[in-house]
């Protein structure tokens, strides 16, 4: 069984410009979950989305953003990027909605400069 | 505000000498404890669930316990491959997952 996959793996950008990220969970996962992962904060739940709903949002400002699609595959958005959006962003899946049993994929590393 | 707190932040250990993690947490109706190993580069590799005071959970090396206030990653004869950071997370009445910031292990031969 496939993992989860996510590209691109590594981007480097601007301050200001937007990036999109991408995500395609395990077969027959309906939920996706986002993280950003820093050494200074260590691992972070920006939002879940299940069934191409969105389902919680954790405390991040509105420049992040996300959406599913109706395959499950996910995607999610950061406008305007400032130099401490520079992280490691990882998705997770899971069958059901909430945190139990996800898997993670292996993450994009962002790096703006 | 649900809290989680590891311990020690590094450990190292000699192949074979068993010892145990320490996961503090607060959190409001908890839904679930979990536990993650991730290795450097990678994501976090899902290792066990649990739900409530008094479960415990094995895998090969590793057993999980679980009180009302704490959970412990116990480690029997490490080998060097289990050297990775470990990290705990809950999950309260949000389904919000709060992480601790790991425990780095090494494992030495």
């Amino acid at each position: 069984k496939a993992g989860v996959t996510q590209t691109p793996r590594y981007l480097i950008k601007t301050r200001g410009q937007q990036v999109t990220l991408s995500c395609s969970p395990i077969s027959g996962h309906r939920s996706v979950s986002w993280y950003q992962q820093t050494p200074g904060q260590g691992l972070q739940f920006l939002f879940e989305y299940f069934s191409e709903t969105q389902r919680n949002k954790g405390n991040f400002p509105g420049r992040f953003s996300g959406r599913q699609f109706s395959n499950s595959r996910s995607e999610m958005n950061v406008s305007t990027l400032e130099l401490g959006d520079s992280a490691l962003y990882l998705c997770a899946s899971s069958f059901d909605r909430g945190p139990d049993e996800q898997y993670f994929g292996p993450g994009t590393r962002l790096t703006v400069t | 505000e649900d809290q989680v707190t590891q311990s020690p932040e590094a450990l190292r250990l000699q192949e074979g000498e068993s010892s145990s993690l320490n996961c503090s947490y607060t959190v409001s109706g908890l839904r679930g404890l979990f536990w993650y190993r991730q290795d450097p580069g990678k994501g976090p590799e899902f290792l066990f669930t649990l739900y409530s005071a008094g479960e415990e959970k094995e895998k090969e090396r590793l057993k999980a316990t679980l009180t009302k206030k704490e959970s412990f990653l116990h480690i029997t004869a490490p080998k060097p491959e289990d050297s990775a950071t470990y990290l705990c997370a809950v999950s309260g009445g949000s389904y919000i997952p709060t992480f601790g910031r790991g425990t780095s292990l090494i494992v030495h031969p």
